[in-house]
């Protein structure tokens, strides 16, 4: 199965300021997903992001807010902009896990604090 | 629009009692369901999935679900539990038919005493 290696584990960031997240994936993947979850709650989809396409976002997310980028089969990004403390939250990512029929794999999270 | 329900936020229950936990799901056409876990501390894991064929599936450290696509349901059982069991657990689904996105319940937190 696919194996993701996100970057930064944790960070505490200021508020105004932005947060960029990493998702590397160890093989070519077709859809990348990222995934919001906030304090004692459920996984949140923000956006579907395709190689060589706009991210496609979910509704109650906009690009501005959270921009993406996917350049190649096996990285992408997630930025947090604007930061407030209401963006205190994990974000995820996540692929499929080894072709259809498989599963989801999951990245280990990012775990962001707005201060 | 798809939509994810469990009905039990919390649950706890002592080793070697049985589990099952609920979920019911809307959506007019064909899914997969999942079953996902986290431990605390560490990230999701696949538990189960159910994509077609046989609606009892078998996963992962003894647990199973059924698929019951009359009650739109799919329900995880362990017929006894361990502490290393106390996790969250999350159930999803997707349309079928390609890489498309899922959509989660709430969530079960499960304690086990022992």
């Amino acid at each position: 199965s696919a194996v993701i290696s996100q970057k930064p584990s944790r960070d505490i960031c200021q508020r105004g300021t932005s947060l960029t997240i990493q998702c590397q994936v160890d093989s070519q993947v077709t859809m990348m997903f990222w995934y919001r979850q906030q304090p004692g709650q459920s996984l949140t989809l923000i956006a579907t992001a395709n190689q060589g396409s706009e991210a496609t976002y979910e509704s109650g997310f906009v690009i501005d807010k959270f921009p993406i980028s996917r350049p190649n089969l096996t990285f992408s990004t997630l930025t947090v902009s604007n930061l407030s403390p209401e963006d205190s939250s994990i974000y995820l990512c996540s692929v499929e896990g080894g072709g259809l029929g498989y599963g989801y794999t999951f990245g280990s999270g990012t775990r962001l604090t707005v201060v | 629009a798809q939509s994810v329900s469990q009905h039990n936020h919390h649950v706890i229950l002592s080793e070697a009692a049985s589990l099952e936990l609920g979920c019911n799901y809307s959506y007019g056409g064909t899914v997969n369901l999942f079953w996902y876990v986290q431990y605390p501390g560490q990230h999701l894991q696949l538990l189960l999935k159910y994509f077609s064929g046989d609606p009892l599936v078998k996963g992962i450290k003894g647990f199973e679900a059924e698929f019951i696509k009359s009650k739109f349901s799919f329900n995880l059982r362990k017929p006894s539990v361990q502490w290393s069991d106390t996790a969250e657990y999350f159930c999803a689904v997707n349309e079928a038919g390609g890489y498309n996105k899922l959509i989660f319940g709430a969530g079960t937190r499960l304690a086990v005493h022992p």
